[in-house]
């Protein structure tokens, strides 16, 4: 059964500094991870989606890595704003089965 | 373009009563999937459809029941209201399975049973 863990839970940094998120999964036999942000009260924002091809993927400051032997994934956010805070979940999709999401890690950047 | 949206936003139930969540899409998406969000915890899957008139059963079914009639809703019917299913539900829809299919999702509805 595929399990996917986020360290750490919570981040405190201050604005403009560079971070990164740490997404792991026990099953390497995925169709893709994708990088979810949601924000207090709201529902949840596709932000990457990596396929199990791909090594990576880039949108604007965001850059989302993918290594399936080790069962590992990063989310590196470049001169973080507060805008940025949020909660940020990670998923994997395995072949022949539904998605299972990672309980998150809750970002604040503080201005 | 609304995307996935979903009603109520927020519900308070008392223990044994019953009620819908409704979620619609306007993506013409073939899957559709129901999420609940428990504090600090991964969403969790109850009931995906694969199409309309197809549904089937996710990680934690027990005590909710859904049906899938057209393409665009998938409603989720909680019949006898337990205080353990005080939760945060999440719908979702996604075009296809598979390496380049995203999930899109609604905005939630808050649940709380007394």
């Amino acid at each position: 059964k595929q399990e996917v863990t986020q360290i750490p839970a919570a981040l405190s940094v201050p604005e403009g500094e560079n971070l990164v998120l740490n997404c792991s999964f026990t099953d390497s036999a995925i169709y893709n991870l994708q990088w979810f942000r949601q924000d207090p009260g709201k529902g949840l924002t596709s932000l990457l989606l990596i396929q199990s091809s791909q090594r990576e993927q880039t949108s604007g400051r965001l850059n989302a890595s993918l290594d399936k032997s080790s069962g590992r994934s990063t989310l590196y956010i470049a001169a973080s704003q507060p805008g940025d805070s949020a909660t940020y979940l990670c998923a994997v999709e395995n072949y022949g089965q539904n998605f299972v999401f990672g309980p998150g890690t809750r970002l604040s950047v503080l201005p | 373009n609304a995307g996935v949206t979903q009603t109520p936003k927020f519900r308070i139930l008392k223990i044994g009563q019953s009620m819908t969540l409704q979620c619609t899409q306007d993506m013409n998406h073939n899957y559709m999937y129901w999420y609940r969000q428990d504090p600090g915890m991964g969403l969790k899957l109850i009931y995906y459809s694969v199409g309309a008139g197809i549904t089937d059963k996710g990680e934690v079914p027990n005590g909710y029941n859904v049906s899938r009639s057209t393409t665009e809703d998938f409603p989720l019917r909680l019949e006898l209201a337990a205080p353990s299913q005080t939760s945060v539900y999440f719908c979702a829809s996604s075009l296809g399975r598979g390496s380049s299919y995203e999930q899109y999702f609604g905005p939630g509805t808050r649940l709380t049973v007394t």
